[in-house]
């Protein structure tokens, strides 16, 4: 069981707009940035948003990120079948001595 | 171009050990923290282990506390994972990630699989 929630799957028609949603807790999300990785299949992780809505260059603006409070957001605008992968949230936790968590995933699919 | 190249993983019988490599390029190693995190088969992301820039600081995954220890060579752009007492359930591909303080995760290695199993 993921520390950070995410729900399984999640699914749109190209153009459309999705958003997967990450909830956590006042050790990690609530006091910490929230991160997003894309995953495409067979691939090694990407960062695809930082620092809770922060996009590194050469990322879509049709991606973007949000937070508040406790809970996190990935917004997909303008859906492409190219967007189908597994997306994840990360934020570091405060609690015990530290640690990174993540969420536990969502499988993305555009029908 | 960064670029962290993972090696080392492989076949083990249970209780056996193993020792990850990740040869970083492309930027200056000795400035950044490291981590692995590793994905089970058909599973989501673990964060597996931190290391700061000098290693002077770490942190590991309760899971694997007491039988992982992380270090590093800045001298050879090298990250490592010594892996002991392995599981069945250590199986997972293992990745090494810069960590930079702003970015997150910013750089991933291609993996290495390591299988426990007799």
């Amino acid at each position: 069981q993921s520390v950070l929630t995410q729900p399984p799957s999640a699914s749109g028609t190209p153009g459309q707009r999705v958003t997967i949603s990450c909830s956590g807790s006042s050790s990690n999300i609530g006091s910490n940035y929230v991160y997003w990785y894309q995953q495409l299949p067979g691939t090694a992780p990407k960062l695809l948003i930082y620092r809770n809505n922060q996009r590194p260059s050469g990322v879509p603006d049709r991606f973007s990120g949000s937070k508040s409070g406790t809970s996190a957001s990935l917004a997909i605008s303008g859906l492409r079948s190219e967007d189908e992968a597994d997306y994840y949230c990360a934020a570091w936790d405060d609690s015990l001595s530290g640690h990174w968590v993540f969420g536990g995933g969502t499988k993305l699919t555009v029908l | 171009e960064v670029q962290l190249v993972e090696s080392g993983g492989g076949l083990v019988q249970p209780g056996g050990s193993l020792r990850l490599s990740c040869a970083a390029s492309g930027f200056t190693f000795s400035s950044y923290e490291m981590n692995w995190v590793r994905q089970a088969p058909g599973k989501g992301l673990e964060w597996v282990s931190y290391i700061s820039s000098s290693g002077s600081t770490i942190y590991y995954a309760d899971s694997v506390k007491g039988r992982f220890t992380i270090s590093r060579d800045n001298a050879k752009n090298s990250l490592y994972l010594q892996m002991n007492s392995l599981r069945a359930e250590d199986t997972a591909v293992y990745y090494c990630a810069r960590d930079s303080q702003y970015y997150g995760f910013d750089y991933w290695g291609q993996g290495t699989l390591v299988t426990v199993s007799s």
